[in-house]
């Protein structure tokens, strides 16, 4: 079955630095993959989309990229800020349909 | 654009009794909206795909006749959790599509259901 993995441990990270989180997906090509962010008792809230044939995207402070033969996603924040703390979670493209699977998400943790 | 919200944002209920959650689009005609379930630090659980104007799609293991799911127009879905039990308190949120051929899904609030 289709498997996505996020690092389940909490990233801490200073302000002012680069955050990397990860998304490994295993048995699936999915024809794109997603990053969203999520507060506590909140919805996810959609950040960025990379297709299958895209190497890097870029939103702002944002890059995500995915390399389809590693069948791994790396979500960049630079220049962090404490207000970037919360949990993110990746998202592939189940099918056709447009349903999700998701991983568990990281959750980030940027300190002053 | 493309504001997604639920109401209520949180219910408490007694065990055995029904409850419904509402999801509305608010800027945008969504023709499918999903329903998902997350429990406390665990991933996102599809439970069914709901488009305009026909049944819900729901995923292996979630029974359709407990949480019945009605996608009655293009900016309404609701959910209710029927003779609801304490293993069905969790975080309820509902996304959905602005369009056809789209894929980015919008998502509400959530709706944090307690069962008691």
């Amino acid at each position: 079955s289709q498997k996505i993995e996020q690092n389940s441990e909490a990233l801490n990270i200073q302000e002012g630095k680069t955050a990397t989180l990860t998304c490994n997906y295993t048995n699936y090509s999915p024809a794109y993959l997603q990053w969203y962010r999520q507060d506590p008792g909140r919805g996810p809230v959609f950040l960025l989309l990379i297709r299958e044939n895209e190497k890097e995207k870029r939103k702002e402070r944002l890059k995500v990229t995915f390399d389809t033969t590693l069948k791994q996603s790396l979500f960049h924040i630079t220049a962090s800020q404490p207000a970037d703390s919360a949990t993110y979670l990746c998202a592939l493209a189940a099918n056709s349909n447009y349903q999700l699977i998701w991983g568990a998400g990281t959750k980030l943790i940027i300190k002053p | 654009g493309a504001v997604v919200s639920q109401h209520p944002s949180w219910v408490i209920c007694k065990s055995g009794t029904s409850v419904k959650i509402e999801c509305r689009s608010l800027d945008f005609q969504a023709t499918t909206m999903f329903w998902y379930r997350q429990f406390p630090k665990q991933s996102l659980m599809l439970m069914a795909t709901s488009n305009e104007g026909s049944k819900a799609t729901y995923e292996q293991g979630v029974e359709k006749d407990k949480f019945l799911i009605n996608h009655a127009s293009l900016t309404l879905s609701t959910l209710t959790v029927t003779s609801a039990h304490p293993e069905d308190s969790s975080f309820y949120i509902c996304s959905a599509m602005v369009g056809a051929g789209t894929d980015t899904q919008y998502f509400g609030p959530g709706t944090r259901l307690t069962v008691l």
